[in-house]
C-alpha cells in the first residue's frame, strides 16, 4: 500500500522552479524516497532518490525535513516537456521487498 | 547501453483468449518486476524474477504468471482474459543483490481485451 501523500494536481510557470510536496509521516528509518514522473502513456522515468541527506542530480534536487517526514522535489527551471505525473514512493533496499507501491501522484503542467 | 525494451507495444485480445509479453532487462541487471496500470491509476506490482524464481507477488490472482529466462529476461502471461485486464503493463528491471536497487522501466504493453 502507498504510503505517501501528494497534492493531486499542481501548475508551474515556465521557466520557474516546481515544487513538488510529498508527505510520508510513517515512513521508518531504513526506508529511502524515490521520485518517478511518468509522461503520458510512457513507462515511468527515474528521477532521484534519497535517505536523510539532500540531493541533487541533473535532473532535480530532492530536499528531505530533518524528521523524514515530508520532502520536497524541486525541478529548478521547469520546461513543458516536464509536465507529467509525479510520484513520491517510500521503499526498502532489501532484496525480496523492494517492489514499489505507487500512489496516484501529482499531476504537474508547466504553463508557457 | 540499452535500456529496457518491452514488445509488443500494442496487443489486442478477445475475452478467455491468453496473452504474453515480452521484457529485457537493462544491460547488468538480473532482476525483473511487472506492474499493470490501469487507466487514470498508478502502476501496481504484479510480481517479481530473480533467479529465474518468483521472488515477490502482489495482489493478482493466479491467471497471471511469469517466467525468466537464464539471460534474465522475462515473460508475463495472462490466461482466460478478462476486459478488466485492459492495461499499460510495465517492465522494470533492477540488481538489488549488486547494490544497483533503482528500478528502471520499460515503455510498457498496451494491452486491450474486447
Amino acid at each position: 500500500d502507498a504510503k505517501t501523500t501528494q497534492p493531486p494536481s499542481m501548475d508551474c510557470a515556465e521557466g520557474r522552479a516546481a515544487n513538488l510536496p510529498c508527505n510520508h509521516s510513517t515512513i521508518s528509518g531504513n526506508e529511502y524516497v524515490y521520485w518517478y514522473r511518468q509522461i503520458h502513456s510512457q513507462g515511468p522515468q527515474y528521477i532521484i532518490h534519497g535517505l536523510k541527506n539532500n540531493e541533487t542530480n541533473e535532473m532535480a534536487s530532492l530536499i528531505i525535513t530533518e524528521d523524514r517526514k515530508s520532502s520536497t522535489l524541486i525541478l529548478p527551471h521547469a520546461t513543458l516537456r516536464d509536465t507529467a505525473v509525479y510520484y513520491c514512493i517510500v521503499r526498502l533496499h532489501t532484496t525480496g521487498a523492494n517492489n514499489l507501491f505507487f500512489g496516484t501522484g501529482t499531476r504537474l503542467t508547466v504553463i508557457p | 547501453d540499452a535500456g529496457v525494451t518491452q514488445s509488443p507495444t500494442h496487443l489486442i485480445k478477445t475475452r478467455g483468449q491468453q496473452v504474453t509479453l515480452r521484457c529485457s532487462p537493462k544491460s547488468g541487471h538480473d532482476t525483473v518486476s511487472w506492474y499493470q496500470q490501469a487507466l487514470g491509476q498508478g502502476p501496481q506490482f504484479i510480481f517479481q524474477y530473480y533467479e529465474e524464481e518468483e521472488r515477490q507477488r502482489g495482489n493478482f490472482p493466479d491467471r497471471f504468471s511469469g517466467h525468466q529466462f537464464p539471460n534474465y529476461s522475462s515473460e508475463l502471461n495472462v490466461n482466460a482474459l478478462l476486459l478488466g485486464d485492459s492495461a499499460l503493463y510495465l517492465c522494470a528491471s533492477s540488481s538489488p543483490g549488486q547494490g544497483q536497487d533503482t528500478q528502471y522501466f520499460g515503455p510498457g504493453t498496451r494491452l486491450t481485451v474486447l
